[in-house]
Formats: C-alpha cells, structure tokens, sequence
C-alpha cells in the first residue's frame, strides 16, 4: 500500500508570491490534515478535510486555505508569502483503529518550503 | 488546547530501557493518548496510543496513570534507530494536538 504523498518536496519562493502544496494520501482515507512544523513553534495544526469538507481549522490566517477533491486528494495553498511562512508542512490522512476506535495519522514526508 | 509536558531531551544507552514521561494534567475523559516520533528528514510515524489501560505493542508500551493525567512511553531495548523525537498527542476528535517532543539521543 503506497504511504502518503506530498509534492513538491522542495521549494523556494519569494515574498508575496502564493504556493500550492499537494497531498496524496493512503488510499481509502477519506480524512487530510496538513500542519506546519516550524523550529520556534513546533508542529502546528493547519486544518482537516473529510470528504471535501472542511471539519477543523487551527488558529492559522485566512492567507492559509485548502481543499479536498472527490479522490481525497488535497491542496493547500499560502497566499501573499512571508518569511515567516518558511517551514516544513506535514499532510497525514487517518485510519481507525479497529482495538480502540481511535483516529491514527499517517504522515507524509513533508514538502519544505523556503521563503526569500 | 490540550496541553501535553515533556521534556525537551533524554539520553539513553543502546539496548537499555527508556521511559519517556509526558505530563497532560487538563486531559478530558474522551481524550486518547497517542505517541509518534520523528526521524531526521521525516514526517511523525505513529508508535502507539491508548485510553485508559496500559497498552504494548511490537514497538513499544504505553503506561498510563491512574488519573490519565501522566503517561510513559515505554521502550525495551533502546537502538540507535530509536534516536528522533518522540511527541506526546492528546487526540480530540479528529484534532491531534503536539506538544513540543522530548528529543532522545542513543549512545552506543
């Protein structure tokens, strides 16, 4: 079963530009999260899709959106960029543990975006 | 926001017992407690979780106490694979909330 997928893995871009990072997940999960880790504040939660709708939203500007499609797939994209916007953001899809009915992540690698 | 405490780094020696403590004294009763380190140039992997009860798997195991409001993740045999940084999740819902991680170094 192929993990979950994030493009690009590498970028670099320039205050003001916009960005828009992609998310694959493992197939049959229905629900994305996206997070942003930065060394000052951690892993950050972004916000949550579950069949193209938005649950969750962290306590992130409205410049940060996403969107799901109908495959689960995801988007998120950073409008007018800042320097502080350079990090590494995480997308995970979720599975339900069939012991505990808890919800479990399974995260990607991460696309690391640098903001100049 | 669910808080979880950690420390922010541990030593171990290789192939000796770790125990890793988080502290999340405002957990609710729904709350579950969920572990995932992460490796250098990765994304978070998930090591274990649990509610109430002291939970093992082939990885690792979860002590839980009695209050729910501390827990330790518990690993046997500590490998210098095991070096990353281990966080400690409060899971509300569909939201995980991360601490800061307690960053564990193996010495061989």
């Amino acid at each position: 079963k192929a993990g979950v997928t994030q493009t690009p893995r590498y970028l670099i871009k320039t205050r003001g530009q916009q960005v828009t990072l992609s998310c694959s997940p493992i197939s049959g999960h229905r629900s994305v999260s996206w997070y942003q880790q930065t060394p000052g504040q951690g892993l950050q939660f972004l916000f949550e899709y579950f069949s193209e709708t938005q649950r969750n939203k962290g306590n992130f500007p409205g410049r940060f959106s996403g969107r799901q499609f109908s495959n689960s797939r995801s988007e998120m994209n950073v409008s007018t960029l800042e320097l502080g916007d350079s990090a590494l953001y995480l997308c995970a899809s979720s599975w339900t543990a069939l012991s505990s009915g808890a919800n479990v992540l399974t995260f990607g690698a991460g696309s690391r975006l640098t903001v100049l | 926001d669910a808080k979880t405490t950690q420390p922010n780094s541990m030593e171990s020696n290789e192939e000796e017992p770790v125990h890793l403590p988080c502290n999340h004294s405002t957990i609710s009763g729904t709350d579950y407690i969920h572990w995932y380190r992460q490796l250098p140039s990765q994304g978070p992997e998930y090591v274990i979780h649990g509610l109430t009860s002291n939970v093992n798997n082939r990885m690792a195991s979860l002590a839980i106490a009695e209050d729910r409001k501390s827990s330790t993740l518990i690993l046997h045999r500590a490998t210098l694979r095991d070096a990353a940084v281990y966080y400690c999740i409060l899971n509300t819902g569909n939201q995980f909330y991360f601490g800061t991680g307690t960053s564990l170094t193996v010495i061989p």
